[in-house]
């Protein structure tokens, strides 16, 4: 079985400050590891993925995330946090040690820029 | 880039009724769309996974017969709400994954999200 967790429901940074959502992981194969973003009464968008590689990634609108094995995690980061950064950023996970797997959620981080 | 049209992006129907829901993808054509349900704060739920002229399969716990799904074409899937009730209200939302792109390590390409009341 595959599972995502994302230990904080909210985070709350200033602007300008860095900003870290974090994200761990559970599968018996490989990870394919995704980071999505939504905004209020909107579908998702994708930021970024690690499939395989360089375990840093770089994603959209200046998001990055580190693959950790050891640690299972994948968390996101932003250097500097911008206002219209705020919205729910969702990680999830498929197993690549079979073909057809499903796209696991995890429950999801609203992110709060304040000015 | 790729892009997945929902439509209506907000429906209000009376209880008893039936509601359907469209997903296209605007610019690609998608082997496999899926339809989630998503709660007020909460993460997206799996509904059923469609594939382009077969059956949807759906998840455990989802009523087949509640919720009818269709992907006549490489571009549109619809969600059926039958005889739908308060319980119903939600936020449906879709996704598709482009034909040539592994579905294992592709990203999904998101609709809009649909949301439904059920007066």
């Amino acid at each position: 079985a595959q599972s995502v967790a994302q230990p904080e429901d909210q985070v709350n940074v200033a602007e300008g400050n860095p900003l870290t959502v974090k994200c761990t992981y559970s599968v018996s194969g490989n990870p394919y590891l995704f980071w999505y973003v939504q905004y209020p009464n909107r579908g998702l968008q994708f930021l970024l993925k690690y499939i395989t590689g360089d375990n840093l990634v770089k994603g959209s609108y200046g998001f990055e995330a580190e693959f950790n094995k050891s640690q299972t995690s994948f968390h996101l980061k932003k250097p500097s946090a911008l206002v219209s950064d705020s919205a729910l950023y969702f990680c999830a996970v498929r197993d690549g040690g079979a073909a057809g797997n499903k796209l696991t959620f995890g429950g999801g981080t609203r992110v709060l820029v304040k000015p | 880039g790729a892009v997945v049209s929902q439509h209506p992006s907000w429906v209000i129907c009376k209880s008893g009724t039936s509601v359907k829901i469209e997903c296209r993808s605007l610019d690609f054509q998608a082997t496999t769309m899926f339809w989630y349900r998503q709660f007020p704060k909460q993460s997206l739920m799996l509904m059923a996974t469609s594939n382009e002229g077969s059956k949807a399969t759906y998840e455990q716990g989802v009523e087949k017969d509640k919720f009818l799904i269709n992907h006549a074409s490489l571009t549109l899937s619809t969600l059926t709400v039958t005889s739908a009730h308060p319980e119903d209200s939600s936020f449906y939302i879709c996704s598709a994954s482009p034909r040539g792109l592994d579905p294992d390590t592709g990203e999904l390409f998101f609709g809009e999200g649909s949301r439904l009341t059920v007066l």
